[in-house]
């Protein structure tokens, strides 16, 4: 089936630098999602974006569609202590059917104040 | 608050048996999904429905597994003579039709099968 490659897997900075985390795919995804995940709490949807090259952006987090529709990336500009979580990429494929989502493994990212 | 919703929040049980979960969704959403997550993964898909109607089921979901969605309002996920590798998160999430890949999640159950 298809899978996303998240990288890193982890990530420890210090409280106002920026972040950046990617997603890949061996295959081509029609619309990526970035989610946030606080222990113990379900995701919450950040950005979704649904054309190739498209650039969203969300506050301080910016991410885009990839030309090749086969990877994404987001970007989280002057952290701050409260953007600690797991970053999750998801993903509807041209493999899969119906609206299910793909979800990677996920980035945990740690800020340090 | 207007988001999805889950009952039980957690739940311990022991291996043998069956345990049923509640989903609210968003109200005017009318598709809704069910998703497990064990640690250290990504939520995977298992179902979900369009207003009443079970549309797609994963492999995940074994003939143990159940979901109904009746009145195409809540949800219940119910997993019959529970294994302890049934110990996992699960969650629920509900989408508009027209913007379908924009999943809402709730908070989840845990279960945790001794």
């Amino acid at each position: 089936g298809q899978q996303l490659n998240q990288s890193p897997q982890s990530m420890f900075i210090q409280e106002g630098e920026d972040v950046s985390m990617n997603c890949t795919s061996s295959s081509i995804f029609n619309t990526w999602l970035w989610y946030k995940q606080d222990p113990g709490e379900g995701p919450v949807l950040l950005i979704a974006l649904y054309k190739a090259g498209e650039l969203t952006s969300n506050g301080r987090l910016t991410a885009q569609f990839g030309i090749t529709r086969k990877d994404s990336f987001l970007n989280i500009s002057a952290s701050i202590p409260s953007d600690v979580g797991i970053y999750f990429c998801a993903g509807q494929g041209k493999e899969t059917s119906g609206s299910r989502l793909t979800f990677g493994e996920g980035t945990q990212l740690t800020v340090n104040p | 608050d207007t988001g999805v919703s889950q009952n039980p929040r957690h739940k311990i049980t022991k291996r043998g048996q069956n345990v049923t979960f509640r989903c609210d969704p968003i109200s005017e959403h009318n598709r809704l999904y069910w998703y497990r997550q064990t640690l250290g993964q990504g939520p995977e898909f298992l179902t979900y429905f369009q207003n009443e109607a079970q549309l797609e089921k994963s492999r995940l979901l074994s003939d143990r597994f159940s979901a109904e969605r009746p009145k195409g309002s809540f949800s219940t996920l119910e997993i019959q003579r529970t294994e302890q590798g049934d110990s996992a998160m699960y969650l629920c999430a509900s989408s508009q039709g027209t913007r379908s890949y924009e999943q809402y999640f709730g908070p989840g159950t845990r279960l945790t099968v001794t």
